[in-house]
């Protein structure tokens, strides 16, 4: 199994602001996915990120607010762009391993003020 | 799209019970995992099973896929298997997960 880190673990944001928020593996992967989990709610994806290309959205989530980059096979960044209080969120990482196993970061936890 | 569905939705334990945690979902799928989520948010692996059984210590999970549904039995329950139960399965060759609500457990001592 992969291991999986995210840069911050939490964090508390103004309305308005940007965070960026960091995916690191300890090895190659080729997808890797970011999800959203809204509280008391379960996981939605926001998007699929595969190096080289860019992101895939699902549907209610656009690239304005929710850029993506994935710069090489082992990283990946999403930005929660001009924050509001309904974006405090648990943000996760995950990345595909064998065959269609999935592997999750430990989450950045998300309070916009 | 495909639908999941867990239940229960509560679930409170004494320690030392055992209990059953199902998962329907509407169609065939390649790939359904369980997940335990802590009181810190973090998602742990607990099995990767899209048909057959499987046992880990205490747990264990029976996939159907014929019948399209997913059962994780805990026995012996401990107040650290509180958390939420969520299951997740995997409909084509997207790999995305699509997760079920949850069921969400609390073991008393």
């Amino acid at each position: 199994s992969a291991v999986i880190s995210q840069k911050p673990s939490r964090d508390i944001c103004q309305r308005g602001t940007s965070l960026t928020i960091q995916c690191q593996v300890d090895s190659q992967v080729t997808m890797m996915f970011w999800y959203r989990q809204q509280p008391g709610q379960s996981l939605t994806l926001i998007a699929t990120a595969n190096q080289g290309s860019e992101a895939t959205y699902e549907s209610g989530f656009v690239i304005d607010k929710f850029p993506i980059s994935r710069p090489n096979l082992t990283f990946s960044t999403l930005t929660v762009s001009n924050m509001s209080p309904e974006d405090s969120s648990i943000y996760l990482c995950s990345v595909r391993g064998v065959s269609y196993e999935q592997y999750f970061g430990p989450g950045t936890r998300l309070t916009v003020t | 799209g495909i639908q999941v569905e867990q239940s229960p939705p509560d679930l409170i334990l004494q320690e030392g019970a055992n209990s059953t945690l199902r998962c329907n979902f509407s169609d065939s799928v390649n790939n359904l995992q369980w997940f335990h989520q802590n009181p810190w948010g973090q998602l742990i692996n607990l099995f990767y099973i899209p048909s057959g059984t499987k046992q880990n210590g205490r747990l264990s999970a029976t996939t159907v896929a014929t019948e399209r549904y997913s059962l994780l039995y805990i026995s012996s329950s401990q107040t650290t298997d509180s958390g939420v139960y969520f299951c997740a399965v995997v409909m084509d060759s997207s790999y995305k997960l699509i997760f079920g609500s949850g069921t969400r457990l609390l073991v008393r001592p």
